[in-house]
This record gives structure tokens, sequence and C-alpha cells, in this order.
């Protein structure tokens, strides 16, 4: 499978424990977002990385929330702390960029991991 | 205000019949603009693309007015397949926002 891949794929932890997420993205593609959803919301932007640069981080991302691409293939997205506010599905997507149009090309996504904070 | 407003319905419509959908935008700077399809417990999905000049793809038509900071999509023939809710998305210099989608139900 040659999609983007996201492990685990549910998360189930106990309030001020530390939860850790893996995206994996399309081999080729330089730009990886994550994003938040909650149900009967549209995915909410938190970060965004062009290769292993990290070049946006949404306003709404607490400093309890942290990602890394360090390769510039995979990412991760750690939170530490967790409340139960942070329940959601956490879907990440991964894009190739197209300097020619001004912006990316079609965005794929994970499958997400749903996290539960009880 | 939301950065990106649609319509949440749900529209609930006949096999066969046209629906339209809007989204507004409130960042004039916006570059780029897309429909997504979302089904139930799934991830998103690029449905299309949309420009000024309008574009079509099948049954989907979009339609893009920067004057009005306004989108839309118009589905001709719906299927039942069609049955999805449908995200509107606005990029502008690497972050993409969704609005919150518009479910369609397409009844037999």
């Amino acid at each position: 499978d040659t999609g983007v891949s996201q492990d685990p794929r549910h998360k189930i932890t106990k309030r001020g424990q530390n939860v850790t997420f893996r995206c994996d993205p399309i081999s080729e593609h330089n730009r990886l977002y994550w994003y938040r959803q909650t149900l009967g919301q549209g995915p909410e932007f938190l970060t965004y990385f062009q290769n292993e640069a990290q070049l946006e981080k949404s306003r709404l991302l607490s400093d309890r929330f942290s990602a890394e691409r360090p390769k510039g293939s995979f990412s991760t997205l750690e939170i530490q702390r967790t409340e139960q506010g942070d329940s959601a599905m956490y879907l990440c997507a991964s894009s190739p960029t197209s300097y020619l149009a001004g912006g990316p090309l079609e965005q794929f996504f994970g499958p997400g991991t749903r996290l539960t904070v009880l | 205000r939301k950065e990106v407003e649609q319509d949440p319905g749900p529209f609930n419509v006949p096999e066969g019949a046209t629906v339209a959908f809007n989204c507004t935008y409130s960042n004039s700077a916006s570059q780029s603009f897309f429909w997504y399809r979302q089904d139930c417990r799934k991830e998103p999905k690029l449905l299309m693309s949309v420009y000024s000049s309008g574009n079509e793809d099948g049954r989907f038509t979009a339609q893009l007015n920067r004057a009005s900071q306004y989108i839309s999509l118009l589905i001709r023939d719906s299927k039942l397949s069609d049955s999805a809710t449908y995200l509107c998305v606005v990029h502008l210099r690497g972050k993409s926002t969704f609005g919150d989608g518009t479910t369609l139900t397409v009844k037999p």
C-alpha cells in the first residue's frame, strides 16, 4: 500500500498521560500536514512541514503539542499531559508541492488515529 | 466568524435531483480552493479543485467568485453513492482551512 499510513489507529489513554502518533506519508511527497477532527466539524489545521522544516503551527495548538519530521519522511505528533478535550481524530495528510501554481496539489489523507482520553 | 463557512445541511434529496452547496471564505488573499468528500468514519478525499473560470468533472461543477469570496459545488443527477459530507477547503501559504462540511443524503 503506497498511501499515507498512521499508527496507531486507535489510542485510549488516561488524562495526564503522554501519547505519540506516527504518520508515514507518500514517499515522494515533501509536504506533510497534521489535522484534528471532532464530530460534526471539519479537519482543523494543526501544523505542516515542508520536508523536515515545520513551517507553520496553529495558534490553537498549546505547548502540550509538538510535532517532528526529523528526516523529511515520517512524522510524529506528541501530546503531553493529555486532557479530555484532546479526544478527537488526528489526521495526517501529505502532498507534493507545485511551485508553479503557488500552492499544494491534492492532499492525501491517512486513515487517522482516534484518541480517547478518559 | 469562521474563516470558511458552509451550510451544514443536511440536504436530503431524491435520486436524480440537482443540489448545490455554497461556501464563503473570509481571507481575500486565499490562493487555492478545493472540494473534498468525506464518507462517514473515513478520511477526506479530494473531489475537485476549484478554478476562477469554473470547472466541471462529469456530474460535478465547481465555481469560484473571488470578488464575493464564494465557492459553489453543483451536483447533477444525484446518485445514492453521492451521500457524504462535502468539505470546502481554502488554502493560503501552506495552511489549508476546512469548512465544517455540508451533509448530503440521496434517497431512492
